[in-house]
């Protein structure tokens, strides 16, 4: 089945110690997304991939980078993870921009700072 | 922002009772969606809706759409225990159509 998939599911490490979490879907869309979910919040939006364009929200701290290799994959870097960055990421993808608001969800990966 | 904001934020019902939560968002909008996470789990796309429908259905799920009031609700018919989970809505808006999602609704439901 078509789908959007993250790994790991559960990510521990330590604080300072960079981490990466990956998402990689068969979907063959063209836009993939990063939002980061803290407790008991909403969703919010990191940044996005429309093909090889990197888009950062305005608010995303540079701490945390992205990297798509091809059309499959996408990975979040963070840096130096503060406990401030313990959180649910979710990545997501959408056929096009136009289509921007069907966005087809991945199980989320949760990250735990130490 | 234009985040939106949902109410109520939780709310707990019996099964079979109906589950009605409401969203308002503050811009214009092209779209808007609703979502449904389970605990600790990824986001499930239920239903969108475009901004010329007023109405939209989906088995047990009925949604409508007030672009004057910029308010949205969500009903849950004949709820079931499965239906537990906080649902959120999400607008989009013209050009690219960056979710912006609401605060989300946490439902309980009960056997």
């Amino acid at each position: 089945d078509a789908m959007v998939i993250q790994n790991p599911r559960y990510q521990v490490t330590q604080f300072g110690k960079p981490v990466t979490l990956s998402c990689s879907q068969t979907l063959n869309h063209n836009v993939m997304y990063w939002y980061q979910q803290k407790s008991s919040q909403a969703p919010k939006l990191l940044f996005h991939y429309y093909d090889k364009d990197f888009n950062n929200e305005a608010d995303t701290p540079d701490n945390f980078q992205s990297r798509r290799p091809n059309t499959s994959f996408c990975f979040l870097d963070i840096r130096s993870p503060g406990l401030g960055d313990a959180a649910m990421y979710l990545c997501a993808t959408s056929r096009d921009l136009e289509r921007a608001g069907e966005q087809f969800f991945g199980p989320g990966t949760r990250l735990t700072v130490l | 922002s234009q985040q939106g904001e949902e109410d109520p934020q939780a709310l707990s019902i019996q099964e079979g009772e109906n589950a009605t939560m409401n969203c308002s968002y503050k811009t214009s909008i092209n779209n808007l969606q609703w979502y449904r996470q389970n605990s600790g789990r990824g986001l499930v796309h239920l239903i969108l809706i475009r901004s010329n429908e007023r109405e939209k259905h989906s088995g047990r799920l009925r949604v409508t759409l007030d672009t004057s009031k910029k308010s949205s609700s969500l009903l849950i018919t004949a709820s079931r225990a499965a239906d537990t989970a906080s649902y959120f809505c999400a607008t989009g808006n013209t050009g690219f159509q960056k979710l912006v999602f609401g605060t989300g609704t946490r439902l309980l439901v009960s056997p």
